[in-house]
């Protein structure tokens, strides 16, 4: 099986700007969740989603939204970039939304906020 | 909240030697705890994980232990390899969905050939 994708790798935006990201879930997985990755923080819980609906959401400002498709396939959008969204964003994918069911994370896409 | 504790943030092993990475965790609702490395530039790989009806778990090199009552778990990597270089992540999850997983702050792991 193709593991998770994501598009664009890399991305460089400007303040106040907004940006979309894909991802793409290994077929079969209902469950896409996204996260934000940064030296400082770390790893960090952004959203997930299973069967189109979102099932929470992480402790982020509004800015930071999300939708699913019926093919599980997800999309994440940043309004209103600040420099501070300056990070790595990674989706994982799951079979299901059990919180006990293995995680798959893509590559990432690269945000860079000018 | 569920938090995390991760030690040490650096580790330095020669070849051939045992690595040891601990995380402690705070909320009792956690049951499965999952093991990632992360190569520099690259995404998180799940490399081991463990559920709390289990204590421990072993795969080749790589093992994980659990104690539930004392709310920490370990990875152990045996026979080091320069290719085991990477960070490692923990992560402690309750069950309902990932919404509520928390991340450790990694480990820098550096194996000297």
């Amino acid at each position: 099986k193709a593991g998770v994708t994501q598009t664009p790798r890399y991305l460089i935006k400007t303040r106040g700007q907004q940006v979309t990201l894909s991802c793409s879930p290994i077929s079969g997985h209902r469950s896409v969740s996204w996260y934000q990755q940064t030296p400082g923080q770390g790893l960090q819980f952004l959203f997930e989603y299973f069967s189109e609906t979102q099932r929470n959401k992480g402790n982020f400002p509004g800015r930071f939204s999300g939708r699913q498709f019926s093919n599980s396939r997800s999309e994440m959008n940043v309004s209103t970039l600040e420099l501070g969204d300056s990070a790595l964003y990674l989706c994982a994918s799951s079979l299901v939304t059990s919180g006990t069911d293995t995680q798959y994370f893509g590559p990432g896409t690269r945000l860079t906020v000018l | 909240g569920e938090n995390v504790e991760q030690h040490p943030s650096t580790l330095s092993v020669q070849e051939g030697d045992s690595a040891v990475i601990k995380c402690t965790y705070s909320d009792s609702a956690s049951n499965y705890f999952p093991w990632y490395k992360q190569e520099l530039g690259k995404r998180p790989q799940l490399i081991i994980d463990i559920r709390s009806n289990v204590g421990e778990k072993k795969d080749q090199r790589i093992a994980v232990t659990l104690n539930k009552t004392a709310k920490h778990f370990s990875l152990h990597i045996t026979e080091t390899q320069p290719e085991d270089s990477a960070v490692y992540f923990c992560a402690a999850i309750p069950s309902g969905g990932y919404q509520k997983v928390t991340f450790g702050t990694g480990t820098k792991l550096q194996v000297i050939p």
